[in-house]
């Protein structure tokens, strides 16, 4: 089994909401990853943890913050977000015999 | 600064035909490669993943790798129009193995 989960499947927000997405994985993998994606683009790497430690961080704003409760749930809380964050959010996981990430279904956030 | 490389294509080719996607990659270290399928509006979906030197089949999917040449294929036999999306190269940093540098995509398009 390799599914990752994510809920909302979509979300739209004005800019002074706050509002959270979840994933969850049940495949023991330890590292987790929140990516970015725009249209026509590749994923961009945000946040990732590793075993419940949030190891790299590429610089995003703080109007995103990551949150990991355990090894099997992370989340991504967003607060004044703005209209150029919309985009598509993936989570993804992998596990430490394969480095091989596999993504959730996505969680289409628009921003107003 | 560490690229991978695929022609945006579009690429089309005729339903049964072989579609060929390539791709390059500048970080010599680089150990792992994955392609990834992923249509319009969802996430990216794991095709295959190759190590080593050499071919590596799954069903109607080859992909090759050349660490020499520092490239990378992925063959897909008796194309079918599902199988027109955006295939996503991607390495594993060498200097980070939580890190994936991805190509643009190519997209395909298998014409009935």
């Amino acid at each position: 089994d390799t599914e990752v989960t994510q809920t909302p499947k979509h979300l739209v927000m004005g800019m002074t909401n706050k509002k959270s997405l979840k994933c969850e994985q049940h495949m023991g993998h330890r590292a987790m990853y929140w990516y970015k994606q725009k249209a026509k683009k590749p994923p961009e790497l945000m946040f990732v943890y590793s075993y419940e430690k949030l190891s790299i961080n590429e610089s995003v704003p703080s109007r995103f913050s990551p949150e990991c409760p355990n090894s099997s749930l992370l989340n991504l809380h967003l607060h004044a977000l703005q209209p150029e964050d919309s985009a598509l959010y993936l989570c993804a996981s992998t596990g430490d015999a394969s480095n091989t990430q596999y993504f959730g279904p996505g969680t289409r956030l628009t921003v107003l | 600064q560490k690229e991978v490389e695929q022609n945006s294509g579009p690429l089309s080719v005729p339903e049964g035909a072989i579609a060929s996607l390539n791709c390059t990659y500048s970080d010599r270290g680089s150990q792992s490669f994955f392609w990834y399928r992923q249509y319009s509006g969802k996430s990216p979906e794991l095709i295959m993943s190759i190590y080593s030197n050499g071919d590596k089949e799954d069903g109607r999917f080859t992909a090759q790798l050349n660490k020499a040449s520092q490239y990378v294929s992925l063959l897909i036999r008796d194309s079918q129009p599902s199988d027109s999306a955006t295939y996503l190269c991607a390495a594993l940093n060498a200097g980070n193995n939580r890190k994936l540098i991805w190509g643009l995509g190519t997209s395909l398009a298998v014409n009935p």
